[in-house]
């Protein structure tokens, strides 16, 4: 069954550094997501992404983030100068001809901030 | 703000039993829902959803009823088996623009522990 991988599965940065973090949506999915999850609390919504630009983001996607397909398989997340509440987990998400589809998730890039 | 939310954050049944996971949504808006289960260090799991035009809708061993005069979610489980121990979040969509990706606002989550 296809499904949405990412990496690395384990980020550890400097406070102040760049990261990126790489996903691998389904192959034939047009809708593109990150969300992420604070230890121990809900999953919330970050930016999505369609037909080569962001359709919505939400109040914590400030300027330190972006997001990019650089080529037809992959999407990421750029953090420019990382904070400590960044930490987090960060799950991308991929859904498929609909704006109505289940969206699917990755397993994670858990991202700490040292 | 307007927020999906969760009854009860954990519940522990009896393997074989039925299991019944709530959830309360609090934006009319809201025309899509989706229930995932998430095991640790995992992503969370697709496992069902619905669309606001139906008020019941059957997978293998789940089932997802839909009450929107009461903005009510819930997840049924038949046969609860061991596997299923994770944690439950229910996730509501709105549509915003026509063609536009949807955001998913996910409630906070329910641990069910699944006791031999």
């Amino acid at each position: 069954e296809p499904e949405v991988t990412q990496t690395p599965s384990h980020q550890v940065t400097q406070m102040g550094q760049e990261v990126i973090l790489r996903c691998v949506p389904i192959s034939n999915h047009l809708y593109f997501y990150w969300y992420r999850q604070i230890l121990g609390q809900k999953v919330e919504f970050l930016v999505s992404f369609y037909n080569n630009e962001i359709s919505e983001k939400s109040e914590i996607f400030d300027d330190q983030f972006s997001v990019e397909r650089p080529d037809g398989s992959n999407f990421t997340l750029k953090i420019r100068s990382t904070k400590l509440e960044d930490s987090a987990m960060y799950f991308c998400a991929s859904s498929g001809g609909s704006s109505l589809g289940a969206q699917h998730f990755g397993d994670g890039t858990r991202l700490s901030i040292l | 703000g307007e927020s999906v939310g969760l009854h009860l954050p954990t519940l522990s049944v009896q393997e074989g039993d039925n299991s019944i996971i709530n959830c309360a949504y609090s934006n009319s808006a809201s025309d899509y829902f989706i229930w995932y289960k998430q095991e640790s260090g995992k992503g969370p799991q697709f496992i069902i959803d619905i669309r606001s035009n139906m008020d019941k809708r059957q997978g293998q061993r789940v089932t997802v009823l839909l009450n929107k005069t009461v903005k009510h979610l819930s997840l049924q489980i038949a046969a609860t088996q061991p596997g299923d121990s994770a944690v439950y979040f229910c996730a509501e969509n709105m549509d915003r623009a026509s063609g536009s990706a949807r955001q998913l606002t996910f409630g906070s989550g329910t641990q069910l522990t699944v006791l031999p």
